[in-house]
C-alpha cells in the first residue's frame, strides 16, 4: 500500500534563509506523481510543485523546489529565502498512476513552518 | 465564483443528526473527492468518484455516505453525527492530466 511519511511536525527557519521539509513516500506502483501543498491558517489548500517519477530533473516553482531522490524514495521541498508569508502548514501527497490517470491523493500528516523575523 | 464551492463554510450541529456537506465545481472534472483533516493526521481520503456512475469508498468511509448528483456536484452526507467526526473537511476535483483543485473547506463541529 502506499504511504507518505512527514517526519517533522514543527519547524523553525528564519526570516531569508532557507528551509528543507522532509517527506518520504513508499509505493509498489513504478508511475506516481509527487505534490507539496501549504495551507495557511484560513484553510485553504495551496498547490506548490509537483514531480512526476519519471521526471528527470528536479521541479522548480519560484522559490520552491523538490529534492527529488527516488532510490531513496524521498521528496523533499526546499523553499529558498523564507518569509513570514511563508508560515503554514505544508503538505506532501502522492498519486499512484500515469500523470493522465488522475487518481486518489495520499497526504502525509504535515509539517507546521514557522519563519522568525 | 471559486472554481470548487463548499456549503457551509462552518457548521455546528448535534450528536445523532443527519448533516449534508455539499460540493459543486465549475472546473469540469469527472473526478471529485472528500477528504477530512484532522490535527496530527493531514488529509484522509472519505469517498471519490471518477464518474456519475463510479463511487468509490476511500480510506475512512464508515458513518458516511455520498451521492454525486450530476458531473458538478458531489454531497457528503453524515447520517447520524457523532463528536469524532468534527474536523476540517475538503471537497476536490481532479481531471487528466492530474491536477488538483480544493475547495475552501467546511469545518464541521459535532456537539
Amino acid at each position: 500500500a502506499q504511504k507518505i511519511t512527514q517526519t517533522q511536525p514543527g519547524m523553525f527557519v528564519q526570516e531569508k534563509e532557507a528551509v528543507t521539509l522532509d517527506c518520504t513516500y513508499d509505493t509498489s506502483d513504478p508511475s506516481y506523481g509527487l505534490f507539496w501543498y501549504k495551507q495557511p491558517s484560513s484553510g485553504e489548500m495551496i498547490f506548490l510543485i509537483y514531480q512526476g517519477s519519471y521526471d528527470q530533473q528536479n521541479a522548480t516553482e519560484g522559490r520552491y523546489s523538490l529534492n527529488f531522490q527516488k532510490a531513496r524514495k524521498s521528496a523533499n521541498l526546499v523553499i529558498s529565502a523564507s518569509q513570514l508569508g511563508d508560515s503554514a502548514m505544508y503538505f506532501c501527497a502522492m498519486r499512484e498512476g500515469l500523470l493522465n490517470q488522475g487518481g486518489k491523493l495520499i497526504f502525509g500528516q504535515g509539517t507546521e513552518l514557522s519563519v522568525k523575523p | 465564483d471559486a472554481d470548487v464551492t463548499q456549503t457551509p463554510r462552518n457548521r455546528i450541529t448535534k450528536t445523532g443528526k443527519r448533516i449534508m456537506l455539499e460540493c459543486s465545481q465549475t472546473k469540469g472534472h469527472d473526478r471529485m473527492y472528500w477528504y477530512r483533516q484532522d490535527p496530527g493526521l493531514g488529509l484522509r481520503l472519505i469517498y471519490y468518484s471518477f464518474d456519475v456512475k463510479d463511487i468509490n469508498k476511500g480510506e475512512i468511509s464508515d458513518g458516511y455516505s455520498v451521492s454525486r448528483q450530476a458531473q458538478a456536484k458531489f454531497s457528503l452526507s453524515l447520517e447520524s453525527a457523532i463528536p469524532n467526526q468534527t474536523a476540517l473537511y475538503f471537497c476536490a476535483t481532479s481531471a487528466a492530466p492530474g491536477s488538483y483543485t480544493f475547495g475552501s473547506g467546511t469545518r464541521l463541529t459535532v456537539v
